[in-house]
């Protein structure tokens, strides 16, 4: 049973427009969400993530939007870059223990 | 640079046959987790470490699986016996105790099972 969920396997985007990635999760407990990047044959790395407790958190070009009610978060990427192409993995904790969903693919086009 | 270093970087091995994957976390570092990527499952976390205890490794095959940290700088996964459906990309992270900042990931390790 998947607690959290990314339904879209792959999503394009062209350069310079916004990215957005989404995010369904299952357990109303989780305290923490949290968004990584991955390259092909390098380990994920940790991207931006907000409280349970917030509604929003920026940093740079990146922000993450959660929506409590619909257990729903999004990751927004303004304006896309080409080096943003990459597996994006949402992740949620509960008391520090990290579940990832299967990621979404963002290929960012020329 | 601080890092998660992963050995081997890549692994074959014939079914049957013992696989150790090794992990040295980043100093100062408390918190271990050992994940598995394959294309149907995505991330799954197998098992992690506080203090170099287990807190939980209900997402491991207990059977063939076994998880370790015998010391601060040192994790370890093995298999024993291997089979074809282990293959897959075993990636160790660490962190400190809160999950909000974030762990660091190694680059992991590629098991092929033939």
């Amino acid at each position: 049973d998947q607690q959290v969920k990314q339904n879209s396997p792959s999503l394009s985007v062209q350069e310079g427009r916004i990215s957005i990635l989404n995010c369904d999760y299952t357990n109303s407990m989780f305290d923490y969400f949290l968004w990584y990047k991955k390259y092909p044959a390098e380990g994920p790395t940790f991207l931006i993530s907000i409280s349970s407790i917030k509604d929003k958190n920026e940093d740079g070009r990146f922000t993450v939007f959660l929506n409590k009610s619909a257990k729903h978060l999004s990751l927004h990427i303004v304006p896309s870059q080409p080096g943003d192409s990459a597996v994006y993995f949402c992740a949620a904790s509960l008391q520090d223990k990290i579940i990832f969903g299967k990621g979404t693919r963002l290929h960012i086009l020329p | 640079d601080a890092r998660v270093t992963q050995t081997p970087r890549h692994k074959v091995t014939e079914m049957g046959q013992e696989v150790t994957m090794r992990c040295q976390p980043i100093l100062g570092h408390n918190t271990v987790f050992w994940y598995r990527q394959t294309m149907m499952q995505g991330l799954e976390l197998l098992a992690y470490f506080r203090n170099r205890a287990p807190l939980d490794d209900s997402g491991m095959p207990k059977d063939r699986f076994s998880a370790e940290m015998p010391d601060a700088t040192l994790a370890t996964l093995k298999i024993q016996p291997s089979e074809p459906r282990d293959s897959a990309v075993y990636f160790c992270a660490s962190g400190g105790d809160r999950a909000n900042y974030g762990y660091t990931f190694g680059s992991g390790t590629r098991l092929t099972v033939v």
